[in-house]
Formats: structure tokens, sequence, C-alpha cells
């Protein structure tokens, strides 16, 4: 089946310092990748849609400064957390498709302390 | 604009037991409508869709445009199958955007 990867899978940063989170189809070429942010006991939140060379489309309410999408293959899209703040900290989690369902990578924890 | 309601947070079933769980939504168009499963610890998995019309662990879910409803259901629930369980919607003029229900946690008691 698809496989989607997410590296890392955990990390803990200061406040102020940037994080970024790789997001990878491993065994596909994804078109489209998605981010999102789930807290704790809650669904999933859709953060951005990002498509292969074209910028990525941001929700509303979600700063796109903030959290920077680079979708530069097929393969990999990266999210930027710039100067993270305790509030930032979540758990992030990408998506791959080229059509139909999406698949999931396992996620990234980020404490921001 | 897409909605997706799942209207129970907890689920709580004995084994063997049959189990449904609720799904509804809104959009004007011709949606596409999934399950996704999250086990403890685990990423979140495709379980089924609907265009598939196939029984994925013994689950089936069938898309009443009527009622505008998916509901998820097993005739005999397996310990197994305590998870949380998220209904989406793909619209078909979203270019594969996800809307997600906000979870049912299924627990199978033994």
């Amino acid at each position: 089946g698809a496989v989607v990867s997410q590296h890392p899978s955990r990390v803990i940063c200061k406040s102020g310092t940037s994080v970024k989170i790789e997001c990878r189809s491993l065994d596909f070429q994804a078109t489209t990748m998605f981010w999102y942010r789930q807290f704790p006991k809650q669904s999933l939140m859709l953060m951005a849609t990002s498509n292969e060379g074209s910028k990525a489309t941001y929700e509303q309410g979600v700063e796109k400064d903030k959290f920077l999408i680079n979708h530069a293959s097929l393969t990999l899209s990266t999210l930027t957390v710039t100067s993270a703040h305790p509030e930032d900290s979540s758990f992030y989690i990408c998506s791959a498709t080229t059509s139909g369902p999406q698949y999931f990578g396992p996620g990234t924890r980020l404490l921001v302390l | 604009a897409q909605r997706v309601t799942q209207p129970e947070k907890l689920l709580s079933v004995f084994k063997g037991a049959p189990v449904e769980l609720k799904c509804n939504y809104s959009y004007s168009g011709s949606p596409e409508l999934f399950w996704y499963v999250q086990y403890s610890r685990q990423r979140l998995q495709l379980l089924l869709r609907h265009i598939s019309r196939e029984s994925i662990k013994g689950f089936t879910a069938d898309l009443n445009k009527g009622e505008t409803s998916f509901h998820l259901k097993k005739p005999f629930a397996q310990e197994e199958d305590s998870a949380m369980y998220y209904c989406a919607l793909s619209g078909d003029n979203a270019g594969n955007m996800l809307t997600f229900g906000g979870g049912t946690r299924l627990m199978v008691k033994p």
C-alpha cells in the first residue's frame, strides 16, 4: 500500500526557534500533500493544501508566514514552524494523495518550551 | 460548505455486540465518503470508502443520500476494534481535500 513517512516523529525546541517537519511519500508520487494539526482528543484540522511546484493554499486562520510549506517534489513536502511558541505545541500530521483517498503519515509531536 | 458530524464522541459496547458509528454530512454536490481508523499509537489509516462498497475487517458503510448519512456498522464487535473512528468527506470540486468529523472513540469491552 501507499506509505507516507514523517520526520522527525518528535521534537522539543525552545521558544523562538524554527522547526522543520518533512513529509515523504515513499512508494508513490503525490501530486497533493496536506498538513493537519491535531489537538489532544480532537479531530484533525486542515492547515493547508500543498501541490507540487505551486504555492500552498492555507485554511482560514492559519498564518502562512508562520507555517511555511514547501512542496519541491512529488515525494516531499516540508512544514516549517517559524519562531515557534508554546501555543504551537501540537501533533502535526501530513497526508499525501495522487487521486482518491489520502494516505497519512505517523505524525510529528512538537513541544515548544 | 461541507460538514461532517459524528454525534457520539464515545461508544462503548461489549464484545460480540453490534456496532453502529453514526456519520451525517452536509454537502450540496456529489460527495465521496470515507471512514478512517486510528488505533492506539498508530497513524490514521483508511478503513473503507463508499465507492468501493466493500467490507473491511467486518465493517460496512452505506451511503444514504436521502438521509445524508454514512454510518459504519459491524454485526459483532471485537476487542481489537477499539480505536478512534473518523468519518470524512471529499467534495467533487474540492481537489481531494477531506473534511473530517469530530471522531468517535469505540471501546469494545471483553
